[in-house]
This record gives structure tokens, C-alpha cells and sequence, in this order.
């Protein structure tokens, strides 16, 4: 069974500019959640999804946004760059939403901005 | 609000050594989760373990073995004989009841080098 698929792995932009960011989940699960991760803020939520509709957003401006199609297929966006958006960007998937499920996590996109 | 502090930012240790990763969390909630993730340098966190509020049955599972005291609120985690591929960065998370959705909260994480 394949796992989380990201893509791309690495990516370099400029300030400005916007980016979109892939992420295929585990077949059959429903449930998509990405994470930033910095040195500096550590792993922190982004949104999540769960049959198209996003269930729960966390604490990054309206630059940051998502989408789930009908395949559970989930793409971020992230619009007019920053360098303080360098970071590596965590896709996760799960069966269901919420209690005891486990999070199955892809292994990333490196994302640089110059 | 949840918070995770995971107070060693780093630990090394030589191969067969036993190492334990302090886990301290903090939540008003009464119906809690809690979980530990790996990191490996290849950047996908990866399942280790959860444990529920109601849950206080320590667990061991081969050379891994998990500590959840509520009266303290810790999750900790040990390593017995460590290996060299236990390197990696290892996150506790926390995640609330029934209404939260998936989302978890990480501590910081604790970078474990484990020296031949």
C-alpha cells in the first residue's frame, strides 16, 4: 500500500510569488491535514480536510490556504511569498477525523524562499 | 490551551545505552490523546504510539516502553539498548476530545544521536 505521496519535494521561489503544494493521501483515507515545520516555530497546524470540506484551520493568514477534491487529493497554496515561508511543509492522512486515529505523514516539501 | 514541552532539545548517547525522552503536557480537557512521532533525517514523521486520557496502562512494545502518569502529566518515553538507527527527532503530540478534529499539537521535538 503506498503512502503519502508529496510533491514537489523541493521547491525554491522569490518573495511575491505564490506557490502550490500537492499531496496525494493513503488510498481510502479521507481526512488530510498539513503542518509547517520551522527551527525556529517547530511543527505547527495549518488546516485539514475531510471529504472536500476544510473541518479546522489554524493560526496563519488568509495567504495560506487549501482544497480537497473528490479523490481526497488535497492541494495548499500559498500566495505573495515571504522568506519567513521557508520551511518544510508536512501532508498527513488519516481514515477518519479526530479521537485516536493516527496521522500518516508524507515525507515533505522543502519550500525556499529567496 | 494545549501545550506540549518536550524539555530536552538534545541527548547522545552511546549504542546500548537506555535513553528516556521527557514528554510534559498541559490541557483543560478531560478526553485527550496523546501520541509520539519520529523524524527521521528523511523528513516523514512517523506512528510510534497514542494513548488516550482513560488509558494509564504503561505499555512496552520490544525495545520501546511508554510512561503516561496524569497525575503529573507526562507521557515518557524509553529506549532500552539503544541503536544507532534510533537516531532521528522524536515529537510528542497532543490532541483534544472528540470535537477537535485531527489536529495535533507538537512539543518541540528531541533530537536523539546515538554514537557507535
Amino acid at each position: 500500500k503506498a503512502g503519502v505521496t508529496q510533491t514537489p519535494r523541493y521547491l525554491i521561489k522569490t518573495r511575491g510569488q505564490q506557490v502550490t503544494l500537492s499531496c496525494s493521501p493513503i488510498s481510502g483515507h479521507r481526512s488530510v491535514s498539513w503542518y509547517q515545520q520551522t527551527p525556529g516555530q517547530g511543527l505547527q497546524f495549518l488546516f485539514e480536510y475531510f471529504s472536500e470540506t476544510q473541518r479546522n484551520k489554524g493560526n496563519f493568514p488568509g495567504r495560506f490556504s487549501g482544497r480537497q477534491f473528490s479523490n481526497s487529493r488535497s492541494e495548499m497554496n500559498v500566495s505573495t511569498l515571504e522568506l519567513g515561508d521557508s520551511a518544510l511543509y508536512l501532508c498527513a492522512s488519516s481514515l477518519a477525523v479526530g479521537g485516536s486515529e493516527k496521522l500518516f505523514f508524507g515525507s515533505g516539501t522543502q519550500l525556499s524562499v529567496l | 490551551a494545549q501545550k506540549v514541552t518536550q524539555a530536552q532539545t538534545e541527548i547522545s548517547v552511546v549504542e546500548k545505552e537506555d535513553v528516556t525522552l521527557d514528554c510534559v503536557y498541559e490541557t483543560r480537557d478531560t478526553t485527550y490523546y496523546l501520541f509520539w512521532y519520529k523524524q527521521p533525517p528523511s523528513g516523514e514523521l512517523v506512528f510510534l504510539i497514542r494513548r488516550n486520557s482513560f488509558d494509564e496502562q504503561n505499555e512496552i512494545s520490544g525495545r520501546y516502553s511508554w510512561n503516561f502518569q496524569k497525575s503529573t502529566s507526562s507521557f515518557n518515553f524509553t529506549i532500552t539498548a539503544s541503536q544507532v538507527v534510533d537516531s532521528a527527532v522524536y515529537f510528542c503530540a497532543l490532541r483534544r476530545g472528540e470535537t477537535s478534529g485531527s489536529r495535533l499539537t507538537f512539543g518541540e521535538g528531541t533530537q536523539l544521536t546515538v554514537n557507535p
